[in-house]
């Protein structure tokens, strides 16, 4: 089954504890993204990733950190969490440059404490 | 920047009744226009799209219209039921066509809570 998956699905956590959100696609797309979701802004991208050691910086990226080491893993990084960065949280891969379906992951919701 | 612009934020139907809602999009260069249901403590779900050399495509009880002159698009629903309540999105790219310099960068409109009452 083509899936894209997140863990942790429910993290708490305090400010300044390093943490990783790890996501996982099985369909050998090429193109990754993160996204955050915040009520009545929709989604933001904040890094994607179109190949393998291929990253760069979406609308929201202060704060955050990714790598791309593997075409199926691309894990999201905070460094150092700050209570600005609780919100939910969505994986998405597609074959190329956006083309075709995105498929976004079941969301990862933080609560920076 | 890149924007997208959805309304309404919320919208409520009866049953059988049909929704309509509607997006405009800043950035000339956008050329593919997906629209996204998420349902409760899931992620987004593609349901349909268009790209730039289309004016309208249907699925079954949905369709999008676009209007490229107007940069605006919208989503519509028809013979709406209960399974049909949940946020929508919009979004645009400039990455329908294979090509140089366009990254494939979805920009999301804001969402649109739909309940359907039975």
């Amino acid at each position: 089954e083509a899936q894209v998956t997140q863990n942790p699905r429910y993290l708490i956590t305090v400010t300044g504890k390093k943490l990783t959100v790890t996501c996982s696609q099985n369909m050998n797309h090429e193109y990754m993204s993160w996204y955050r979701q915040d009520p009545g802004l929709g989604l933001r991208q904040i890094y994607y990733s179109m190949n393998v050691e291929v990253t760069d910086k979406g609308d929201v990226p202060e704060g955050y950190k990714v790598s791309r080491k593997e075409k199926r893993n691309f894990p999201l990084i905070l460094e150092s969490p700050s209570p600005n960065q609780t919100s939910l949280y969505f994986c998405a891969s597609v074959t190329r440059r956006g083309q075709g379906t995105q498929y976004f992951g079941p969301g990862t919701r933080l609560l920076v404490l | 920047g890149e924007n997208v612009e959805q309304h309404p934020s919320t919208l409520s139907v009866q049953e059988g009744d049909s929704a309509v809602i509607k997006c405009t999009y800043s950035d000339s260069a956008s050329n593919y226009f997906p629209w996204y249901k998420q349902e409760l403590g899931k992620g987004p779900q593609l349901i349909i799209d268009i790209r730039s050399n289309v004016g309208e495509k249907k699925d079954q009880r949905i369709a999008v219209t676009l209007n490229k002159t107007a940069k605006h698009f919208s989503l519509h629903i028809t013979e709406t039921q209960p399974e049909d309540s949940a946020v929508y999105f919009c979004a645009a790219s400039n990455g329908a066509f294979w090509g140089s310099g366009n990254t494939g960068k979805l920009i999301f409109g804001q969402g649109t809570t739909l309940q359907v009452k039975p």
